[in-house]
Order: structure tokens, then sequence, then C-alpha cells
């Protein structure tokens, strides 16, 4: 099983500045099949990022996904009120799929 | 619209069973893989279980496999999740999810609470 290992847990950012979320895999994730989600409270998560870099529907261009192999990232840029929440990656491999623990992204 | 709806929930003793509904609606249902994905504050998002279009393919995370059936009704554009020998550990909010090109989650309910506690 791949396990995915989410830093920091905690990232204390304010509004316009950018975000950079870590997310790394115990073994290479096949074909970089790895997604970003977003979680707010309350609510299910939302596709974000999907095959490492690629931007859901109705995504915004300051969210951009980057890495392969066993290291990757989430970048927020110029970071909006609305973007606080709980951030998770998610990857896929011989039929499985996990998550890492999440990064909870505050308001500083 | 694109929905999904999940059902089913509520408390259940330790080994007991408890069958989870979820009524998609607002796009061809046949043509997905759908999952079941559940969350505790402890362990967050953990992937359950998922079965794909016409239910002739099911996969499971090992801490489920063998006591929990995932199932579809494809007239009825439903997906089910039968949970036999349920444990404290299956607590949790379980969520329906719709494959997005293949390998993610691209629709998800708002989620079903379980709790399993005597």
């Amino acid at each position: 099983e791949v396990v995915l290992t989410q830093s920091p847990d905690t990232l204390s950012l304010s509004p316009g500045e950018t975000a950079t979320l870590s997310c790394r895999a115990s073994q290479s994730v096949s074909n970089n099949y790895l997604a970003w989600y977003q979680q707010k409270p309350g609510q299910a998560p939302r596709l974000l990022i999907y095959a490492a870099s690629s931007r859901a529907t109705g995504i915004p261009e300051r969210f951009s996904g980057s890495g392969s192999g066993t290291d990757f990232t989430l970048t927020i840029s110029r970071l909006e009120p609305e973007d606080f929440a709980v951030y998770y990656c998610q990857q896929y491999d011989s039929s499985f799929h996990t998550f890492g623990q999440g990064t909870k992204l505050e308001i500083k | 619209e694109v929905q999904l709806v999940e059902s089913g929930g509520g408390l259940v003793q330790p080994g007991g069973s408890l069958r989870l509904s979820c009524a998609a609606s607002g796009f061809t249902f046949t043509n997905y893989w759908m999952h079941w994905v559940r969350q505790t504050p402890e362990k967050g998002l953990v992937w359950v279980s998922r079965i794909n279009g016409d239910g002739s393919a099911t996969n499971y995370a090992d801490s489920v496999k063998g006591r929990f059936t995932i199932s579809r009704d494809n007239a009825k554009n439903t997906v089910y999740l039968q949970m036999n020998s349920l444990r404290v550990e299956d607590t949790a909010v379980y969520y329906c999810a719709r494959d997005q090109y293949y390998y993610y989650m691209g629709v998800w309910g708002k989620g079903t609470t379980v709790t399993v506690s005597s």
C-alpha cells in the first residue's frame, strides 16, 4: 500500500500570500495518478487537481499542482479568504486509493 | 444538476449490520465507477470500496474486506454498501463519490454518519 504523508500538518498564512503544501509518497506514484482535494468544515471534499498538475473544471488558476514520482506540491497563489480549509492528496495504485492525512491551511 | 444523496446511517451495536444507500442523479449512472469513502477526525479520509459501471468489478480496502459489500442497482441509479460485523472503529461519516477521470473522485455526496457503539 502506498502511504501518503502531507506536510506541514498546519500552515498559518495571511490572505494574499502563497501557500505551498507537500505530499510525499512511500513509493513512486503510478503514472502520477495523484490528486488534491479541498475540504471546508461541514462540507464534502472537492477535487482541485488531478494527474498531479491538471486543474479540475471550475478551479481558479491560482491553484496549481506539480511534482512526480514520490514528491508532489500544491501551490495556492494570492490566497483568498475562501481558500482557508483542509487539503488532502490522494493517489491511485493497483485498484486501490489512499489519502494523505491532510494539511490545515489557517488564517494567520 | 449532478447529485449524490446518501442515506441509511445510524447507531448500531458492535457486531451488527447496516446498509447504506447512495442515490445518484444528473448523469449517466452506468458510465461511472462509484466509491465509498469514510472520514473520522483521527484518520481523516479513508477510501473504502469502489464498483464499476455494470457492477462486475469491485475493490475493497483491507480494513473492510470480507465484512463490507458494495453493489449497485442501475435501474434505480443507486449504489449500496452492506456493512456486516461492524466494529467500533467503523464509526465515521461515510461519503459516496463518483469517479472522475477514472482515478479520482469528482462528485461527492454530503455524507451519512455511522456510529458503532454499545
